[in-house]
């Protein structure tokens, strides 16, 4: 199965912006997808193929890499960010998901 | 507008079966395949498997195939998720999730678009 190793939690301040890494090890092209869970709700997608925003995301959000490394950026990070964020890639069966990083605002 | 409208909690004892229930609507439902991810308690997210609700088809990670039998009832729009011979590792909460195709410079894949409110199942005695 392909494991993807994400960064571990962060912690922001409202207005900087963040990276969050996310590593396969193996190539999954541009087949990552990044999704952000809140506390006691269902995940959200956000991005797509590496780089695609999702309908609906605010362009706070971007995606890229290619290959074994990908980043989701947001920038400027906003108190309503505080989630989990997952990576998943959809090259390899089966589909697998990264630990997650946990994003907290100080 | 999509909707993922899932089941109630479920308690059921070890050795026991239970089923959640998926129902979708604001689509047609035999045009995208069916996703469940399973999620233990404080952890991460694991993919289970998916069900092709047109056509009865299923894949499945190789931990859940004596774990989790995966059906769909096109008549109702709902997909449902059996859990057998539970343990306590069993205990988590269950999202059904739709596959949506994307298609950038001809290359296509199946993303999570829409995801359920999430089941809960607990193992207990």
């Amino acid at each position: 199965d392909t494991v993807l190793t994400q960064s571990p939690a962060l912690a922001v301040s409202p207005g900087e912006r963040v990276t969050i890494s996310c590593r396969a090890s193996e190539s999954v092209s541009t087949l990552m997808h990044w999704y952000q869970q809140k506390p006691g709700q269902q995940p959200k997608l956000l991005i797509y193929l590496a780089s695609h925003l999702e309908s609906g995301v605010p362009a706070r959000f971007s995606g890229s890499g290619s290959g074994t490394d990908f980043t989701l950026t947001i920038d400027p990070v906003e108190a309503d960010d505080t989630a989990t964020y997952y990576c998943q890639q959809s090259w390899n069966d089966p589909y697998t998901f990264g630990a997650g990083t946990k994003l907290e605002l100080k | 507008e999509v909707q993922l409208q899932q089941s109630g909690p479920e308690v059921g004892r070890p050795g026991s079966s239970v089923k959640i229930s998926c129902k979708a609507s604001g689509y047609t439902f035999t045009d995208y395949v069916m996703n469940w991810v399973k999620q233990s308690p404080g952890q991460g997210l694991e993919w289970i498997g998916w069900i092709d609700p047109e056509y009865g088809s299923t894949d499945y990670a190789e931990k859940f195939k004596k774990k989790a039998t995966l059906t769909a009832d096109t008549s109702s729009s709902t997909a449902y998720i059996q859990l057998s011979s539970l343990t306590s590792e069993d205990t988590a909460t269950y999202f059904c999730a739709r596959l949506g195709l994307v298609t950038i410079a001809a290359i296509s894949t199946g993303v999570m678009d829409a995801w359920g409110q999430g089941a809960s199942v607990t193992v207990s005695s």
